[in-house]
């Protein structure tokens, strides 16, 4: 069955620090990778997928995460934290024969320090 | 640009009773998708519509229902609450043709709280 994994329900890191947050995927068919954020009280904001083209992904507010199929992950990094990044993160997979429905990870929670 | 507009944004209902949550998707998209998030948990995938037609199925209790109208505007059904069901209601909306699928774009969401 395929699943997504979120390692760590809660990330610290400092202002300016290097932000990393791991997910990992389980899936028989090459599938489709997001990962978005959410607000409190907010909806979920796309920040960046993966479609089988360029490994290396580039998304909004300094976000890229890079697909590594032989690792089965895809994990989100930012070089320099900054305080408005506090959010939960979800990473999610969908796959196009099973009407591309989102399957989520637990999430991460992003806490910045100032 | 237009998002996904989801009403109401906030529902206060007894148990027992029924609700509506609509959702009107992105202008031109035809896929319409409907996930629950409970407190402190990642969203789950409830029921979806493609053209109208329920594409495929989730975790949605049977006294739910939904379906997806001629505008492609979308409505979830929820009768006999419970308290358990209290929880952020997303609609998801995007287009698909026949190679491919754009990303979800979400609604604010609708807060169901049953007392």
């Amino acid at each position: 069955a395929q699943s997504v994994t979120q390692l760590g329900s809660h990330v610290s890191v400092s202002e300016g620090a290097l932000v990393l947050l791991r997910c990992n995927y389980s899936s028989s068919v090459p599938p489709y990778l997001f990962w978005y954020v959410q607000y409190p009280n907010q909806g979920l904001q796309l920040l960046l997928k993966y479609t089988s083209a360029a490994t290396l992904v580039k998304g909004i507010n300094g976000f890229e995460a890079e697909f590594k199929k032989s690792e089965t992950s895809f994990h989100l990094t930012k070089p320099s934290a900054h305080m408005s990044d506090a959010a939960e993160y979800f990473c999610a997979v969908s796959w196009m024969d099973s009407s591309y429905k989102l399957i989520f990870g637990s999430g991460t929670r992003l806490l910045v320090r100032p | 640009a237009a998002g996904v507009i989801q009403s109401p944004r906030h529902l206060i209902k007894e148990k027992r009773e029924t609700a509506t949550l609509k959702c009107y998707p992105i202008p031109r998209h035809d896929t319409v998708y409907w996930y629950q998030q409970g407190p402190g948990q990642d969203p789950q995938f409830l029921i979806s519509f493609y053209e109208k037609m329920q594409s495929d199925k989730g975790s949605i209790p049977d006294r739910f229902s939904a379906q997806q109208f001629s505008d492609y505007h979308s409505e979830l059904n929820m009768s006999s609450l419970e308290l358990g069901d209290s929880a952020l209601y997303f609609c998801a909306s995007s287009f698909r043709d026949i190679y491919s699928n754009t990303e979800a774009f979400f609604g604010q969401g609708t807060r169901l709280t049953v007392v």
